[in-house]
């Protein structure tokens, strides 16, 4: 089984923090997506990325920057965190063709 | 008004009941997939499908291309069956839309 895993469940930083969320997928997929979760807004795409080095914006990018260095590795970087950026981050993989493997989430919470 | 529409966004139901969980969406798609969420955000993919029927255990999930339309059906339900059932459709370019979600509560 593809697994994606993320690297802590619950997280809780201080406005102004720079915050490193890390994603990593063991089934040598292409792409990878950090999606973050809100009540009532459900899943929005902040960025992906289809290849090492390369990266998307998504739908709601500011805020937020991305790194993929390593084919399985995708770190959502909060550059200065703020209190709106608490929230239930998501990262997926997908090989193509449309199939996705989601992680388990980081509850992050600003204070 | 939201390109992925689910209904009902609530449903509690008792132990034993059919459950249908409703998706219209408004854009053209590739695939449609139906997801899992349970309490504590992990997200599991149940089925992914651009025609047709497919089954697994006591989950059914349909499509309906033409009316743009799917549901996702559970059979015999069950407390473990509690969680929130997304719908998502995937539009090609690596673009999914997901739908609200619908938070599913079964009792015993």
């Amino acid at each position: 089984d593809v697994k994606v895993t993320q690297s802590s469940r619950y997280l809780v930083k201080r406005t102004g923090e720079k915050v490193f969320l890390e994603c990593v997928q063991d089934m040598d997929h292409e792409n990878m997506f950090w999606y973050r979760q809100d009540p009532g807004l459900g899943l929005r795409l902040i960025y992906f990325s289809y290849d090492v080095k390369m990266k998307e914006k998504g739908d709601i990018p500011e805020g937020y920057s991305v790194s993929r260095e390593k084919k399985e590795r995708f770190s959502l970087i909060l550059e200065s965190a703020s209190t709106n950026q608490t929230s239930m981050y998501l990262c997926a993989s997908s090989p193509g063709l449309g199939g996705y493997t989601f992680g388990s989430g980081t509850r992050l919470t600003v204070v | 008004k939201n390109e992925v529409e689910q209904s009902p966004q609530n449903l509690t139901a008792q132990e034993g009941e059919f459950i249908t969980i409703n998706c219209s969406y408004s854009v053209g798609i590739s695939a449609l997939h139906w997801l899992q969420q349970h309490p504590g955000g992990g997200i599991v993919s149940l089925f992914m499908l651009s025609s047709g029927k497919k089954k697994h255990g006591r989950l059914i999930a349909t499509i309906n291309i033409q009316e743009k339309h799917s549901s996702l059906h559970i059979t015999a339900s069950h407390p473990r069956d509690s969680a929130v059932y997304i719908c998502a459709v995937y539009q090609g370019a690596q673009k999914l839309v997901f739908g609200q979600g619908t938070r599913l509560t079964i009792n015993p």
